[in-house]
């Protein structure tokens, strides 16, 4: 148990419906953030948030949209997807001190496939 | 923009064997540097956090050094174990936005 939760697990969805993705965390933290995990590339990360705050948007396209209703809890909702968005996606938390921060920790991810 | 290298990409040891993975970094001014374990299709778990002001982390068979100015860290693995198979990822936290970059992983397989 990482104190990261992230539902569902697993998603198969067509390119012209809308699905969301949730992430919980139980760890106290005040900032989460999303990742994409493509096969054979680097993490990229899509959204920060602090303190429910968006802080980072990675040039990420429209047909992803976060929504963090508070510190605890954070979506991304889906619309319109394409095939190539199919990957893994990770949510991840952390907590600010000072300058810098904790050690983040992750979920365990939600394998989404666009057919 | 924050660039992290590791190497080697792959790594194939057989059981017993200590071993250095690599973690390289374009820019030095981080706040943090951590390595985490990621197995086939799972999440990521965070093995060990080495702050700006630290030299090195230990944790068990684990130890990981950060040469800041070198933009330079690695993680070492004693008497690695099957159990050790996995992805290990270097991630530097960095920027005004403090980000986490991450690398591309090394692949590590330990051979009974």
């Amino acid at each position: 148990e990482t104190g990261v939760t992230q539902t569902p697990r697993h998603l198969v969805m067509g390119m012209t419906n809308k699905k969301s993705l949730k992430c919980e965390q139980h760890l106290g933290h005040n900032a989460m953030y999303w990742y994409k995990q493509s096969a054979k590339k680097p993490l990229e990360l899509m959204f920060v948030y602090n303190f429910k705050e968006q802080t980072e948007n990675n040039s990420v396209p429209s047909r992803f949209s976060p929504e963090c209703p508070n510190s605890s809890h954070l979506f991304l909702h889906l619309h319109t997807l394409q095939p190539e968005d199919s990957a893994l996606y990770l949510c991840a938390s952390s907590q600010e001190v000072g300058q810098s921060y904790t050690e983040a920790f992750f979920g365990q991810g939600t394998r989404l496939t666009v057919v | 923009k924050q660039e992290v290298t590791q190497i080697p990409a792959a790594l194939s040891v057989p059981e017993g064997e200590n071993l250095v993975l690599n973690c390289s970094f374009t820019d030095s001014a981080i706040y943090n540097l951590q390595w985490f374990r990621q197995d086939p299709g799972k999440g990521l778990t965070s093995l060990l956090l080495i702050q700006s002001s630290q030299r090195e982390q230990t944790s068990g068979r684990l130890n990981a050094s950060l040469d800041k100015s070198s933009g330079r860290s690695t993680l070492y693995i004693a008497a690695s174990q099957p159990g050790d198979s996995a992805t290990y990822l270097c991630a530097v936290l960095s920027g005004s936005a403090r980000q986490l970059t991450f690398g591309s992983g090394t692949q590590l397989t330990v051979l009974p």
